[in-house]
């Protein structure tokens, strides 16, 4: 079955320390997104791509950086600038149907930073 | 005043009773999802909307394009169904292909 996965489910990370979440999708999927979600607030877009070897910031980039080396994978680095990176963190695809855009998610990454 | 907001933030429902979630927005939008969240954090699409009424199961969604409105509605609940609802609406302006996110509606069904 087609999806989108994420990995590692849970992360712990020294502060101070850079570290990658990884997304990949076998969907065919040319965009690809990834989200931020903190206690009582919707999802932030941090970085989307919508094509290979092409990315944009998004909403709340700043600390983050990613990569679109290959069109299903996208991974996200949490770099030591970002000042508080605790968070969930989701990765998202889409494509264009006649109805409209659908998107798939995955199961997300909950990184805590000690 | 955000542009996608929802009601309510909290629902707390008994097994089998009708439930309606209700999303609002305020800009141009080419389509609307509903999505669902279980504890462990996953997001599940449920629908895409762009006009009218569709239903999958127990699962009824809605939308009023003229009152930028739209309802997600359970019949029959239960405590499966308990999880967080979110709206989320897509521009229709092409805004970095952007979804703009409802802060969501958490759903405790109790048996």
């Amino acid at each position: 079955d087609g999806g989108i996965t994420q990995s590692p489910k849970y992360l712990f990370r020294k502060e101070g320390q850079n570290v990658t979440l990884s997304c990949e999708q076998n969907l065919n999927h040319d965009a690809m997104y990834w989200y931020r979600q903190d206690p009582g607030q919707g999802l932030r877009l941090i970085y989307y791509s919508q094509i290979v070897n092409d990315f944009q910031k998004g909403d709340i980039a700043e600390g983050y950086s990613v990569s679109r080396e290959k069109k299903e994978s996208f991974p996200l680095t949490v770099t030591s600038a970002q000042k508080n990176p605790t968070a969930f963190y989701l990765c998202a695809s889409s494509i264009v149907r006649q109805g409209g855009t659908e998107a798939f998610f995955g199961q997300g990454t909950r990184l805590t930073v000690v | 005043k955000n542009e996608v907001e929802q009601s309510p933030q909290n629902l707390t429902a008994q097994e089998g009773e009708f439930i309606t979630i209700n999303c609002s927005y305020s800009v141009g939008i080419s389509a609307l999802h509903w999505l669902q969240q279980h504890p462990g954090g996953g997001i599940v699409s449920l629908f895409m909307l762009s006009s009218g009424k569709k239903k999958h199961g127990r699962l009824i969604a809605t939308i009023n394009i003229q009152e930028k409105h739209s309802s997600l509605h359970i019949t029959a609940s239960h405590p499966r169904d308990s999880a967080v609802y979110i709206c989320a609406v897509r521009r229709t302006y092409n805004y970095g292909q952007n979804f703009v996110f409802g802060p969501g509606t958490r759903l405790s069904v109790l048996p």
